[in-house]
């Protein structure tokens, strides 16, 4: 597999529920971020983890890191229809350059009313 | 406020034209950086600017692509004669301090005839 792979491609849940996106990586890194996207649209930063954090909370997310597993989830719970994009993780690999983001596929999260 | 406006939204070409996309990287930030999604692939890094200088660039970034900051505000791309393949979604990104958020603009839609 490749740096920063999502899984899964896709999810389809209800509104209300908790919707849970994974992503793994195989080197080492200084940080992993996630972002969203609506379709066409820019990239909207959600969190950054460092590399010596273990777990992260912004609102309705929630995001961990587990870098003996090389792998980080992003729980987005109570979801809402305007939750539907499409997320990214991203990590900065030790020893490149911190504004060099490697991105993975992404997971299609669509929040049906 | 958007972090970072970009212009032109979207842009048709011809193939072998020279194409210049702008950044507007509001507020006080030190590093920026080019992006580029092909339609349906993943988010791949171009560059990265520092100090009026690139720091690191990726193998996409060819001798067709430059960059520059030449009046300490605008940060373009420039592409000196495009191919049918340079067709993708450019983002500027920028970010404060090394290692922390980095934050995108909402793109630049290129389309090469």
């Amino acid at each position: 597999s490749q740096q920063g792979e999502e899984d899964p491609q896709a999810l389809s849940i209800q509104e209300g529920e908790n919707a849970t996106m994974n992503c793994s990586y195989k080197t080492s890194i200084n940080n992993l971020q996630w972002y969203r996207q609506n379709s066409g649209r820019g990239l909207v930063h959600l969190i950054l983890i460092r590399s010596n954090e273990r777990e992260k909370h912004s609102g309705r997310l929630r995001v961990t890191l587990d870098t003996s597993k090389k792998s980080s989830s992003l729980l987005i719970t109570a979801s809402r229809a305007a939750d539907t994009a499409s997320y990214f993780c991203a990590t900065v690999e030790i020893g490149t350059s911190y504004g060099k983001l490697t991105f993975g596929q992404g997971t299609i999260l669509t929040v049906h009313p | 406020e958007p972090e970072v406006t970009q212009t032109p939204s979207h842009q048709v070409t011809q193939m072998g034209q020279e194409v210049i996309l702008r950044c507007v990287p509001i507020s006080n930030h030190l590093y920026f950086y080019w992006y580029r999604q092909i339609l349906g692939q993943k988010v791949e890094f171009l560059v990265s600017f520092y100090n009026n200088e690139i720091s690191e660039k990726s193998e996409i970034f060819d001798d067709q692509f430059s960059v520059e900051r030449p009046d300490g505000s605008n940060f373009t791309l420039k592409i000196r004669s495009t191919k049918l393949e340079d067709s993708a979604m450019y983002f500027c990104a920028k970010n404060l301090l090394a290692g922390n958020t980095i934050y995108f603009g909402e793109g630049s839609w290129l389309t090469v005839v």
